[in-house]
């Protein structure tokens, strides 16, 4: 099975700062990857696709990065509504599976 | 619009069972695989499982295969996640979701419904 690791675990940062999160595979998925953010008792929501395909609607501050087995989700000036958990996830092989999650913290 | 609406969660001692149930409107269901996420209390998601467009295929994660089943029922335009001998472990919101427009990832979520296994 693919595992997915995220680093940081908690990354804390301001209003207006450049942040990156990053997703490795543990084997290649090659850009099978999709973004997710979540905010507390919410559901997940998506964010981007095939590595770097923003969904429609979502703030192009948000890009991705990477293919193979590392990937990398940069948001390039933080808003107060980006404070939240993101995760990244593999659909190249079942069991598909996510990365553990980054809070992002004032 | 596209709705994905759970149903079927509660509380349920360990090895009993349960069904869950996802209505789904907006799409057309019969055309589509579906997929269960869950998630434990305070931590991240899960994927568990998929049913093919058309129910005849699915795939679930180690950690409920033997114990879970999805099925779908495109005349009711419902999916269900069959869950016997379950576990504390299995306490969870459980999403269902979609990969409808995109090339890949789950870009419509319902809002979860909730399973708590204790005795």
């Amino acid at each position: 099975d693919i595992q997915m690791t995220q680093s940081p675990s908690t990354l804390s940062a301001s209003i207006g700062d450049r942040v990156t999160i990053t997703c490795r595979a543990s084997e290649s998925i090659n850009s099978w990857l999709a973004w997710y953010q979540q905010k507390p008792g919410k559901a997940p929501k998506f964010l981007m696709y095939k590595a770097s395909t923003l969904e429609s609607g979502v703030p192009s501050r948000f890009s991705g990065s990477g293919s193979g087995t590392e990937f990398t989700l940069t948001i390039s000036s933080l808003q107060p509504d980006d404070f939240a958990t993101y995760y990244c996830q593999q659909y190249n092989t079942y069991p598909y599976s996510f990365g553990q999650g980054t809070k992002l913290e004032f | 619009q596209v709705q994905l609406v759970e149903s079927g969660g509660g509380v349920v001692q360990p090895g009993r069972s349960l069904r869950l149930s996802c209505a789904a409107s907006g799409f057309t269901f019969r055309s589509y695989g579906m997929h269960w996420v869950r998630q434990a209390p305070g931590k991240g998601l899960e994927w568990v499982a998929v049913v093919s467009y058309d129910g005849s295929i699915q795939r679930y994660a180690d950690s409920v295969k033997g114990r879970f089943t999805i099925s779908k029922d495109s005349s009711k335009n419902t999916l269900y996640l069959q869950m016997n001998s379950l576990r504390a472990e299995d306490t969870a919101v459980y999403y269902c979701t979609i990969n409808l427009v995109s090339t890949g990832g789950f870009d419509y979520w319902g809002q979860g419904t909730l399973v708590t296994v204790s005795s």
